[in-house]
């Protein structure tokens, strides 16, 4: 059965600290890695890793994925209420994503 | 620039009662899903269509039905509610072919009494 585990299952900062979210997986036949953020919402894509892309950056977000330890982390740099959401990891084995349970990003001004 | 359509937004049943959520997309996407998400628990897989015309199981189809009407369209039924179906119900889509991400509707909040 594929897992995928998020950490911390939420955490509170203020306004400018960096927030580190951590996502292990066991999947069979892995092609790639995605995180998104969830809103009120739709979850919104954000980055996805594959063996050819284990790194991308977007601002102030970054994410690395480590196919040897089968994780990855999502990094938010100076922190903004508007980062505050639930951001979610998902893993594709062919056509089909298995998500974490998300971690909640709470940014208080 | 809509992306995916999901109706109705929210929707009461009682027990027993028979549903049809509606999603479309216009990215001219081969691919579509449907997900439920519960509180900590992500979201869960409950039937995809790969392609026009195909139609497969995800992790959690019982339940449920689903059709692809055509390459925009792809419906999820609920035959007769239980209230272990109350969700979020969330549908995407996403091009053909492997490590393409997929984009999400807004969803439908669903309860079921």
């Amino acid at each position: 059965e594929d897992k995928v585990v998020q950490s911390p299952l939420s955490l509170v900062v203020h306004e400018g600290d960096t927030v580190t979210l951590n996502c292990s997986y066991e999947v069979t036949n892995f092609r790639s890695l995605l995180w998104y953020k969830q809103e009120k919402k739709a979850p919104t894509f954000l980055f996805m890793l594959t063996s050819s892309g284990i790194e991308k950056k977007s601002g102030r977000l970054s994410s690395i994925l480590d196919k040897k330890e089968l994780s990855s982390i999502l990094n938010i740099t100076a922190t903004q209420t508007g980062d505050s959401a639930i951001y979610l990891c998902a893993v594709s084995n062919d056509y089909k994503l298995s998500f974490g349970a998300g971690t909640t990003v709470t940014v208080r001004a | 620039n809509a992306g995916v359509t999901q109706t109705p937004k929210f929707q009461v049943l009682k027990t027993g009662q028979s549903m049809t959520l509606q999603c479309a997309q216009d990215m001219n996407h081969n691919s579509m899903y449907w997900y439920r998400q519960d509180p900590g628990m992500g979201l869960r897989l409950i039937y995809y269509s790969a392609s026009e015309g195909t139609t497969d199981k995800g992790e959690v189809p019982n339940g449920y039905n689903v059709s692809r009407l055509n390459k925009r369209e792809f419906s999820l039924r609920l035959e007769s509610a239980a209230p272990s179906q109350t969700s979020v119900y969330f549908c995407a889509s996403s091009a053909q072919g492997l490590n393409q991400p997929q984009h999400f509707g807004d969803g439908t909040r669903l309860s079921i009494l």
